[in-house]
Parts: structure tokens; C-alpha cells; sequence
């Protein structure tokens, strides 16, 4: 049962367009979502996240938006750039537990062409 | 660069072998996680240490145990090991363990033959 689903396993974009990558969840107990980039070869790297008290959080050309009633994320890169290809992750957690375990997607490659 | 060291980075095992998997988190960190990530898969939770004691698991048998030292540094131990064990295993570091931002290390490849 993934209780984070990443149904996308692939998106291919144009360089200076917008991309969308899209991440749902089935645990209403998620309150900390997490983006994460991963290159071929390295470990992922934090990205942004949100707090399911806010819709939308914004930093330089990542965006992420929040809808706690539809259980579903999404990541916005304006422009998106070819260096953004990559695989990225979604995370989510519930932080008022004991532990901080990080529940992942199963991942969505991306491909910013020229 | 987060900070976080693994080693080594790519090993190959016997069906049946024992491996150790090291790793040294952020300075200041005291929460050090492990993650199993197959191929085409998102990182699987193994478990977390906070302070030196296991602080929670993941779905993963008894076979699969850790270690926390007083320098919050951490080991992952895997023992008769299986095929399917053959992963990217990922170490994460925290300041704690109430799943704030959450940095990786690389990642050690592991191939059981």
C-alpha cells in the first residue's frame, strides 16, 4: 500500500518552460511534505518543503503547492533550466510523532531539452 | 555537499555474507537514518537512531540491524545477506528526529551475487 504516489515516472519539457511534477498521498496524518532532487550517482538533495498548514511555499524558481482536501502536491520550476534533469522525490512525514521517517514516491524523471 | 559521508560507495557481496556500511553524519546532528533504495524505487525507511538508541523501523527483518556512536556517527549491518538486498543504501542526518530537513549522503551500492 503506498500511502505516496508519484504517477508520472517521466516528464520531458522544454528549457524556459514550465515544469509541473505532481505527488498524492493517502495518510491525512502527513503534515511536512519534502521535495527532493536526485542526480545519477549521488544521494538526494533537498529541494523545498511545506508545512500542511500552508498551501504554497516559494524559493527562486521552485514552487510548491499544497491542497490538504484533494491529498495532493505539486512542484512548479520556472523556467526550468537543462541542469533541473533529474529524478525528484516526493517525501512526506507526520512530525508530531517519535520519529521523523520520511515516506518517499517512487520517483518522477526529469528532462529539460534545449 | 551536505555533510554527510558514506563509505564504502560500491561493494559486491556473496548470497549468505555479512556486510557493515558506515556512515558520518552532519556536524551537529544527532539523528542518523538509513534508507534502502532499489532500483526504480523511492528510499524504503530501515530505521533510526537518535542519540544512540534506535529511535524506530521500518518494515525490514531483524537481519538488518544498526548502530549509533557517541560521535553520532552510524553503522548499518545486514546479515545473510539475500539477493534482493542488492540496493542503494542511503544515509540521512538530522538535527532531530521530528523529521525536519533531512540531509543525504551519497549512498553505498550494494551488489549481492
Amino acid at each position: 500500500d503506498q500511502q505516496v504516489k508519484q504517477n508520472s515516472p517521466s516528464l520531458s519539457v522544454q528549457e524556459g518552460r514550465i515544469s509541473i511534477l505532481n505527488c498524492d498521498y493517502t495518510n491525512s496524518m502527513f503534515d511536512y511534505f519534502l521535495w527532493y532532487k536526485k542526480y545519477p550517482a549521488e544521494g538526494p538533495t533537498f529541494l523545498i518543503s511545506i508545512s500542511s498548514i500552508k498551501d504554497k511555499n516559494e524559493d527562486g524558481r521552485f514552487t510548491v503547492f499544497l491542497n490538504k482536501s484533494a491529498k495532493h502536491l505539486s512542484l512548479h520550476i520556472v523556467p526550468s533550466q537543462p541542469g533541473d534533469s533529474a529524478v525528484y522525490f516526493c517525501a512526506a512525514t507526520f512530525r508530531g510523532g517519535s520519529q521523523g521517517n520520511l515516506i518517499f514516491g517512487k520517483g518522477t524523471k526529469l528532462s529539460v531539452k534545449p | 555537499e551536505t555533510g554527510v559521508t558514506q563509505s564504502p560507495t560500491h561493494l559486491i557481496k556473496t548470497r549468505g555474507q555479512q556486510v557493515t556500511l558506515r556512515c558520518s553524519s552532519q556536524s551537529g546532528h544527532n539523528t542518523v537514518s538509513w534508507y534502502q533504495q532499489a532500483l526504480g524505487q523511492g528510499p524504503q525507511f530501515i530505521f533510526q537512531y537518535y542519540r544512540e538508541e534506535e529511535n524506530g523501523r521500518g518494515n525490514f527483518p531483524p537481519r538488518f540491524s544498526g548502530l549509533q556512536f557517541p560521535n553520532y556517527s552510524s553503522e548499518l549491518n545486514v546479515n545473510a545477506l539475500e539477493l534482493d538486498d542488492s540496493a542503494l543504501y542511503l544515509c540521512a542526518s538530522s538535527h532531530d528526529y521530528s523529521g525536519n530537513t533531512i540531509y543525504f549522503g551519497e549512498g553505498s551500492w550494494l551488489t549481492v551475487v
